[in-house]
């Protein structure tokens, strides 16, 4: 069955400092996503991507996250400036078709970005 | 008011026991409603759908009450490998692209 695949699993990096997760959508889909869930927390919509553009971004996503689908296969998002509050499991997601159309998202394993 | 809500629990039962779980979601105006599974430190993962009729997928059934805006998973003859935590979840509103998750209903099969 296709999967969508996160690296690194886990991340470890300084405050300040600028991070790149990524993911690998499943390849027939068109709908991206970027959640997180702090531990202990619930999953938090971060961005959603459609059409090579953002189609919708929750309050958590300021302008220290980007994101980009530089080439036909990869999905990244960008931490420019990391905080201590970033440190989360980030997860990747993607779908067939908006979720209007029910169509469910497949999830990443996820990254753990731990900043210190 | 949180926009979803759960019982965070834990629930534990015993293999074979029929527990539900229950949610609430603030926001009348949302249109789609699903039930997700989250084992520990993974990822969460489509369990079913929830229709306004009401949905069963074999021993897991979905009930949604538009009007009192709750959502209800039952799961019966409760499985070892139930173990989880129980996510609901619910469309963003005016959104397209978003999902609104609860923080999960914890649940704990035992022998």
């Amino acid at each position: 069955e296709p999967e969508v695949t996160q690296t690194p699993s886990h991340q470890v990096t300084q405050m300040g400092q600028e991070v790149i997760l990524r993911c690998v959508p499943i390849s027939n889909h068109l709908y991206f996503y970027w959640y997180r869930q702090i531990l202990g927390q619930k999953v938090e919509f971060l961005v959603s991507f459609y059409n090579n553009e953002i189609s919708e971004k929750s309050e958590i996503f300021d302008d220290q996250f980007s994101v980009e689908r530089p080439d036909g296969s990869n999905f990244t998002l960008k931490i420019r400036s990391t905080k201590l509050e970033d440190s989360a499991m980030y997860f990747c997601a993607s779908s067939e078709a908006g979720i209007l159309n029910n169509s469910p998202l497949h999830f990443g394993n996820g990254t753990r970005l731990t900043v210190t | 008011r949180k926009e979803v809500e759960q019982d965070p629990g834990p629930f534990n039962v015993p293999e074979g026991a029929t527990v539900a779980f229950n949610c609430t979601y603030s926001n009348s105006a949302s249109q789609s409603f699903f039930w997700y599974r989250q084992d520990c430190r993974k990822e969460p993962k489509l369990l079913m759908s929830v229709y306004s009729s009401g949905n069963e997928d074999g021993r897991f059934t979905a009930q949604l009450n538009r009007a009192s805006q709750y959502i209800s998973l039952l799961i019966r003859d409760s499985k070892l490998s139930d173990s989880a935590t129980y996510l609901c979840v619910v469309m963003r509103v005016n959104s397209g692209y978003a999902l609104n998750f609860g923080k999960g209903t914890s649940l704990l099969v035992t022998p």
